[in-house]
């Protein structure tokens, strides 16, 4: 089975841009996390969406947003792009079932850098 | 969820088990223990988890203390690719389950 899939894996961007990152879950997983990591603040969790909702959220500012699809697939965009959003973001798929516990796989991020 | 509190870094000679302790003193009821690792740059992989009893898979095994306060988890023979950064986790068994919330976790080195 197919691990979780992300892309592009490199980003270069200015700042004040805006970018759209892209993940492909496990085959059959509904569930899509994302996580912000970087050297000062470590994995940071962003938000989860499951079934095309977003479920649960983490303490970042409103630039950060994301979408989920029919297809399990999720987007997150950042816009207007600051030096600081230079990071690896990750993106982790689970089954999510309603009785839990499930684990979450992790893809292998793309790393964005805004100069 | 729980804090954690793990080892900043640990040493292990290849071949040799590598115990990596996790203390989670306030760990609640209805919360797991879960323990990922990332190798350099790329995604964290999952390991292996548990609530109470003992756990093995074909990676490593989980020994919990009876307290659930604290736990271990044993790599029975490191290798050089097992140089990474584990974390320990815990979280609740439901609910806001989603979110991981990483610390600082170990990083072991594994040598020749």
């Amino acid at each position: 089975k197919a691990g979780v899939t992300q892309t592009p894996r490199y980003l270069i961007k200015t700042r004040g841009q805006q970018v759209t990152l892209s993940c492909s879950p496990i085959s059959g997983h509904r569930s899509v996390s994302w996580y912000q990591q970087t050297p000062g603040q470590g994995l940071q969790f962003l938000f989860e969406y499951f079934s095309e909702t977003q479920r649960n959220k983490g303490n970042f500012p409103g630039r950060f947003s994301g979408r989920q699809f029919s297809n399990s697939r999720s987007e997150m965009n950042v816009s207007t792009l600051e030096l600081g959003d230079s990071a690896l973001y990750l993106c982790a798929s689970s089954l999510r079932a309603r009785r839990g516990p499930y684990e979450q796989y992790f893809g292998p991020g793309t790393r964005l850098t805004v100069t | 969820d729980a804090k954690t509190t793990q080892p900043t870094s640990m040493d292990c000679a290849e071949g040799r088990a590598a115990n990596l302790p996790c203390n989670h003193s306030t760990i609640s009821g209805n919360e797991y223990v879960y323990w990922y690792r990332q190798i350099h740059s790329q995604g964290p992989q999952y390991i292996i988890h548990g609530l109470k009893n003992n756990e093995t898979n074909e990676m490593a095994s989980l020994i919990i203390t009876e307290d659930r306060k604290s736990s271990t988890l044993i790599l029975p023979h490191a290798t050089l690719r097992d140089t990474a950064v584990y974390y320990c986790i815990v979280r609740p068994y439901t609910g806001t389950a989603s979110k991981l919330t990483f610390g600082t976790g170990t990083r072991l080195q594994v040598t020749l």
